[in-house]
């Protein structure tokens, strides 16, 4: 059974860096049918893209975020990672990792999502 | 640029139907998208892709009481026979070259 399952610390002090990890069981990160995402919902306010990640370590990144945010992919232990660097309290929102369905070339939809996890950003 | 434009919130009363609506942005319109639903507490749950043609292809386990259409740069999502479960976020989300792009999402409200 398909579970993406994200963790990390849900507190972080504004200027470090935010770490997640998202967990895939049930399926294989080195998949050539899939990408795997990062997205993030701020509270109040509609989803944002973060980035996405192939196995081969393929990457896109939000243009808005792209200075602060590396993605990375361990495909020994089927885990990606999400490192989005100085942080601020407009960084609070819930994460969450998904499956993207590759049609093309390029990724298409989120088919799969986590549970997603609050992170908030406090002094 | 790739936006996505939804209402903010709809709603319905139990048993009725609705249609929640996603426009694509001007020199978009002949881009597919896909429909998302968001609960409290609960993971998020692809409910289907629409394409520009009007097809559509759904999500696992998704009811039939949820159908997908398109006109012009609009696409649709159709709920018939309203359940108090259909309460929820519904967002939708399109991609162009690698990048995602969400709507604001709309909330539906069971009357």
């Amino acid at each position: 059974q398909m579970q993406l399952q994200e963790s990390g610390p849900g507190l972080v002090k504004p200027s470090e860096t935010l770490s997640l990890t998202c967990t895939v069981s049930g399926d294989s990160i080195n998949s050539r049918r899939y990408y795997w995402g990062w997205i993030r919902q701020p509270p109040g306010k509609g989803p944002e893209w973060i980035g996405s990640i192939y196995y081969s370590g393929s990457t896109y990144y939000s243009p808005s975020l792209k200075s602060r945010v590396t993605i990375s992919v361990d495909t020994s232990n089927n885990q990606f990672s999400l490192q989005l660097s100085s942080v601020t309290a407009a960084d609070t929102a819930v994460y969450y990792c998904a499956r993207l369905y590759v049609s093309t070339s390029y990724p298409d939809y989120f088919d799969f999502w986590g549970q997603g996890t609050l992170v908030t950003v406090f002094s | 640029q790739l936006v996505l434009t939804q209402s903010p919130s709809a709603s319905a009363s139990l048993g009725a139907s609705v249609r929640l609506t996603c426009t694509l942005s001007s020199g978009h319109s002949n881009y597919a998208i896909a429909w998302h639903q968001l609960q409290p507490g609960r993971r998020p749950l692809y409910v289907m892709k629409v394409y520009n043609d009007g097809r559509h292809n759904k999500g696992d386990g998704i009811p039939d009481r949820f159908s997908g259409s398109s006109s012009g740069a609009e696409r649709y999502l159709t709920i018939s026979s309203l359940q108090s479960e259909d309460e929820a976020e519904y967002f939708c989300q399109t991609w162009a070259t690698g990048i995602q792009v969400f709507g604001g999402g709309t909330k539906l409200t069971i009357l």
